[in-house]
C-alpha cells in the first residue's frame, strides 16, 4: 500500500507528557499538512512542510506544538506536555510537488487519535 | 481569514437525492474541493471544481460558482453507504475545510 501512513494509530498519555506522531508520505510526494479534528468539527489546518521546510504554521498552537519533515524519514508531529483539550485525531495528508498540472487535492492517512488522560 | 459554512445535518431516505450547499468567503482561491469522511475513517476525495459550472461524476455532481462563492454536492440514488460526513474545502494553496455536513440515510 503506497497511501499516506500514520502511526500510531492510538496514543494514549498522561496530562503532562509527549505526544509524537509520525506520517509517511505517498511515495513521490514532497508536500505534507497536518490538520486536527475535534469530535463533530472539521479539519482545521496546523501546519505545511516540504522537506527540511516549514512552508505555514499559521494553524500550530505557539506553545508545546512544533512539527518537521527532515531530509530522511517521516514527518514528526510532537506534543509537549499533553493537556486533555489536546485529545484529538490528527490527520497527515500529502501532495505532488506544485505546479506539475497538480490541483491541490490532498490525500489523507488514517489519522492518529490521541486521548489525553 | 477563511469562512467555510456548510449545514451541520441532513436526513435523507435510500433512493432520494441530497443537495448539500456551501458558500465560502476565502483569501484566495485555486478550487474547490469536496471530500466524504466516514466515522473514524480518512477523508477521501469526491470531486474538484475549479471553473463555473457542473461537474458530474456518476451519481455525485458538484457545482460552483465562483462569483457567488457558492458550490454544492449533489448526490443521486442514495444508498446506505452514503452515510457519512461531506466536507467542503476550498483551495488557496492549502486547504481549508468547512466544518462538514453529516448526512444520514434512512431506509
Amino acid at each position: 500500500n503506497a497511501g499516506v501512513m500514520q502511526n500510531p494509530r492510538h496514543l494514549v498519555r498522561r496530562r503532562g507528557q509527549e505526544a509524537r506522531l509520525r506520517c509517511s508520505p505517498m511515495k513521490g510526494h514532497s508536500h505534507v499538512y497536518w490538520y486536527r479534528q475535534l469530535p463533530e468539527e472539521g479539519l482545521k489546518f496546523m501546519v505545511y512542510l516540504q522537506k527540511e521546510n516549514i512552508i505555514d504554521e499559521s494553524g500550530m498552537p505557539k506553545e508545546r506544538f512544533s512539527a518537521e519533515f527532515p531530509k530522511e524519514g517521516p514527518s514528526i508531529l510532537r506534543i509537549q506536555q499533553v493537556v486533555r483539550g489536546d485529545s484529538a485525531a490528527y490527520f497527515c495528508a500529502s501532495s505532488p510537488q506544485r505546479g506539475q498540472g497538480h490541483t491541490g487535492e490532498l490525500f489523507f492517512g488514517e489519522g492518529s487519535r490521541l486521548t489525553v488522560l | 481569514g477563511q469562512n467555510i459554512d456548510q449545514p451541520t445535518e441532513m436526513t435523507a431516505t435510500e433512493g432520494a437525492i441530497v443537495q448539500i450547499n456551501c458558500t465560502y468567503q476565502t483569501s484566495g482561491f485555486n478550487g474547490l474541493f469536496w471530500y466524504q469522511q466516514h466515522a473514524g475513517e480518512a477523508p477521501t476525495f469526491l470531486s474538484y471544481n475549479v471553473l463555473d459550472g457542473l461537474e458530474e461524476k456518476g451519481r455525485f455532481s458538484s457545482f460552483l460558482s465562483r462569483s457567488k462563492g457558492y458550490s454544492y454536492l449533489l448526490l443521486k440514488e442514495l444508498q446506505m453507504k452514503d452515510s457519512a460526513s461531506y466536507l467542503c474545502a476550498v483551495n488557496d494553496y492549502k486547504l481549508s475545510f468547512g466544518a462538514g455536513t453529516t448526512v444520514t440515510v434512512r431506509a
